[in-house]
């Protein structure tokens, strides 16, 4: 199975600023996907991001507040602009792995909290 | 669109007691149904899946049966334990076209000693 770690863990924010999470993978992967658990909350899908193309973005969520990155097949970065109380949440990072029957694996989250 | 439907929480039960958490579902053709397991602190693990029709999940003793007949896959252990205490996620996706999941709202399940 595919190994994901996400940086940073957790954080605290200021209003206002813009906090970039970083996914790593152990192998490479073609689908990544952004998730955002709010508290006491399901998992909603912000985006899929592909290696070499724009990546595709869910409804009510739009590039300027969450710019995507994905430079390779093994890494990707979300970026959380011009945050508010309201994106206070937890931010995990997901793949597809073709090797495990195209099973979806989960990082450990980035728990932002937003002041 | 797709969706999930799940057992509202919180549960709390006894340790050795029998466990069933429902999951219904909502999609076009036959998806594949998944159930996560989100321990304290932790993120998201697959705990077991079903791809067709008929199959039966397993795992930890945990079980699920895909219910074609009543779009059901319900969540069960015959005997919890303390160590179970977390967040249960049921979840679908399609078996061809996207491969984005849909989950349901989760259910907090909580085993006293």
């Amino acid at each position: 199975s595919a190994v994901i770690s996400q940086k940073p863990s957790r954080d605290i924010c200021q209003r206002g600023t813009s906090l970039t999470i970083q996914c790593q993978v152990d192998s490479q992967v073609t689908m990544m996907f952004w998730y955002r658990q709010q508290p006491g909350q399901s998992l909603t899908l912000i985006a899929t991001a592909n290696q070499g193309s724009e990546a595709t973005y869910e409804s009510g969520f739009v590039i300027d507040k969450f710019p995507i990155s994905r430079p390779n097949l093994t890494f990707s970065t979300l970026t959380v602009s011009n945050m508010s109380p309201e994106d206070s949440s937890i931010y995990l990072c997901s793949v597809t792995d073709g090797r495990s029957y195209n099973e979806q694996f989960f990082g450990p989250g980035t728990r932002l909290t937003v002041l | 669109g797709d969706s999930v439907t799940q057992m509202e929480g919180p549960v709390t039960l006894s340790e050795e007691a029998f466990l069933t958490i429902n999951c219904t579902y909502t999609a076009t053709g036959y998806p594949s149904l998944f159930w996560y397991v989100q321990y304290p602190g932790e993120g998201l693990q697959l705990l077991l899946k079903a791809t067709k029709a008929d199959d039966k999940g397993s795992n930890k003793g945990f079980e699920a049966t895909y219910r074609k007949e009543t779009t059901s896959f319900h969540l069960e252990k015959g005997s919890v334990q303390v160590s179970d205490s977390a967040v249960y996620f049921c979840a679908l996706r399609p078996n061809f076209g996207n491969e984005k999941l849909t989950f349901g709202t989760g259910t907090r399940l909580t085993i006293i000693p």
